[in-house]
């Protein structure tokens, strides 16, 4: 199984360059997310999705731009990278609750891409 | 006002022994699920325990429970018998409101634990 399989897993980045981190799950899992880490902070919501064509903002979404054109994919797009967006990018996702039986709602992640930007 | 706190950097155990790593949360919500995520050097995010706010029971999944002090708004979690691959970073995360509308997890900001032989 797949699972949640982000690309490319390392990028170095010049200032004021754009790119796509690639986010795809095969688990048919309605909520993705995009959460960025970065030492002494944990992990922090960037943005979310809860299905196709439905995105919305989370903690920190300044300089990230996402679209859910499918169930599967959720790219995450830094249209003019800075510094301060050296990070760890993981994507997640999860799947609804079915009304039976205990619902955890864990998310499952990515491996992570890992993104310098200098 | 921070949503999960994780007040120890750091950690550090025998092999063997138990550890507790602290967690407590913030919330006015009365529907809400608690969470531990393992994060090895390797960087992975391995989902270890789910407590849910209405669970009349502690969580516990093998070597793994969870401390759940709903009045005192903890969940701490505990290692029995640590072992050297438990090295890791350690996340609690909580997720506030129920039901297929409300996926988001806020997390704390982690303790590293080590294990020593």
């Amino acid at each position: 199984n797949a699972g949640v399989t982000q690309t490319p897993k390392f990028q170095v980045l010049k200032t004021g360059q754009s790119m796509t981190l690639q986010c795809a799950q095969d688990m048919n899992h309605e909520y993705m997310s995009w959460y960025r880490q970065d030492p002494g902070m944990g992990l922090r919501l960037i943005h979310y999705s809860v299905g196709a064509g439905i995105t919305d903002q989370g903690e920190v979404p300044n300089g990230y731009n996402v679209s859910r054109s499918t169930t599967e994919d959720f790219p995450l797009r830094l249209l003019s990278a800075a510094p301060s967006q050296t990070s760890v990018y993981f994507c997640a996702s999860s799947y609804p609750n079915a009304g039976q039986g205990a619902w955890a709602g864990e998310l499952f992640f990515g491996e992570g891409s890992r993104l310098t930007v200098l | 006002a921070q949503k999960i706190t994780q007040t120890q950097p750091g950690m550090f155990v025998q092999e063997k022994e138990a550890v507790t790593l602290d967690c407590t949360y913030d919330t006015s919500d009365p529907s809400y699920g608690l969470f531990w995520y393992k994060q090895p050097s390797s960087g992975e995010m391995i989902f270890l325990i789910y407590q849910g706010s209405y669970d009349q029971q502690n969580a516990t999944e093998g070597r793994y429970s969870l401390n759940f002090q709903k009045a005192r708004k903890s969940a701490n979690l505990v290692i029995s018998a640590s072992q050297l691959g438990d090295s890791a970073m350690y996340f609690c995360a909580m997720r506030e409101g129920w039901g297929g509308s409300n996926y988001k997890l806020t997390f704390g900001k982690g303790t590293l634990l080590t294990v020593n032989p």
